[in-house]
């Protein structure tokens, strides 16, 4: 079974300022997707980004861009430009490119608390 | 935003009592999930369908049973709820296989 850890239990930057959230996998499979979700107090999961696996170009979205390194089985989310609304929980989390016994369910991390001091 | 919506919102139940959640969407998409959140678990997969009448278990799937009689609506049972059960829950829902997953509102259910 596919895990996902975000070793960061809470982070905390300035407004304006640049904040990095890591994630890290494990799987033995090598097609897959990788997502990040951001989910403010309003409970809302909210897609930031998504990555497939077979594409070496780092996704970006705006100010959110995210650091794929395969081998390492890294995937973190670089947001520049913090902004107050930044204010979340984000969650990593992996899907298989397979089908199947529950393949087709997101596997997530356990999320990152990011805090944005005004 | 996907048209996705969950019924009830909040729910307060006893143990023992059967429940059901409504998920119901708009978009016409093949998958429909069932996942729910618990502090310090992140969320987890219950059930999944993958068309009407399809439906597969997931990571945490004992005490939960699900039904899809059509495309737009997919119905989780607690048959028998417990306390362990508290929870939010959240239904999602994918075009496709592959394709990003779009998330309800989610649903506070109090076991009490």
């Amino acid at each position: 079974a596919q895990t996902v850890t975000q070793s960061q239990p809470e982070m905390s930057v300035q407004e304006a300022e640049t904040v990095t959230l890591s994630c890290t996998y494990d799987t033995s499979e090598s097609d897959y997707y990788l997502f990040w979700y951001k989910q403010p107090p309003s409970r809302q999961m909210i897609l930031v980004i998504r990555q497939e696996a077979y594409k070496q170009q780092n996704a970006t979205e705006n100010r959110f861009s995210v650091n794929f390194q395969k081998a390492a089985k890294s995937f973190s989310l670089k947001i520049s430009d913090s902004q107050l609304g930044d204010a979340a929980m984000y969650f990593c989390a992996y899907r298989s490119a397979f089908s199947g016994g529950g393949a087709d369910g997101l596997t997530f991390g356990k999320g990152t608390h990011l805090i944005i001091q005004p | 935003d996907a048209g996705i919506t969950q019924s009830p919102r909040h729910k307060v139940t006893e143990t023992g009592t059967p429940v059901t959640l409504r998920c119901h969407q708009t978009e016409n998409h093949r998958y429909m999930y069932w996942y729910r959140q618990d502090p310090g678990h992140g969320l987890r997969l219950i059930h999944y369908s993958y068309g009407v009448k399809d439906t597969d278990k997931g990571e945490v799937s004992d005490g939960y049973s699900v039904s899809r009689s059509k495309t737009e609506d997919f119905l989780l049972t607690l048959e028998s709820a417990t306390s362990s059960q508290t929870s939010v829950y959240f239904c999602a829902i994918s075009a496709g296989q592959g394709d990003t997953q779009y998330f309800g509102p989610g649903t506070r259910l109090t076991v009490l």
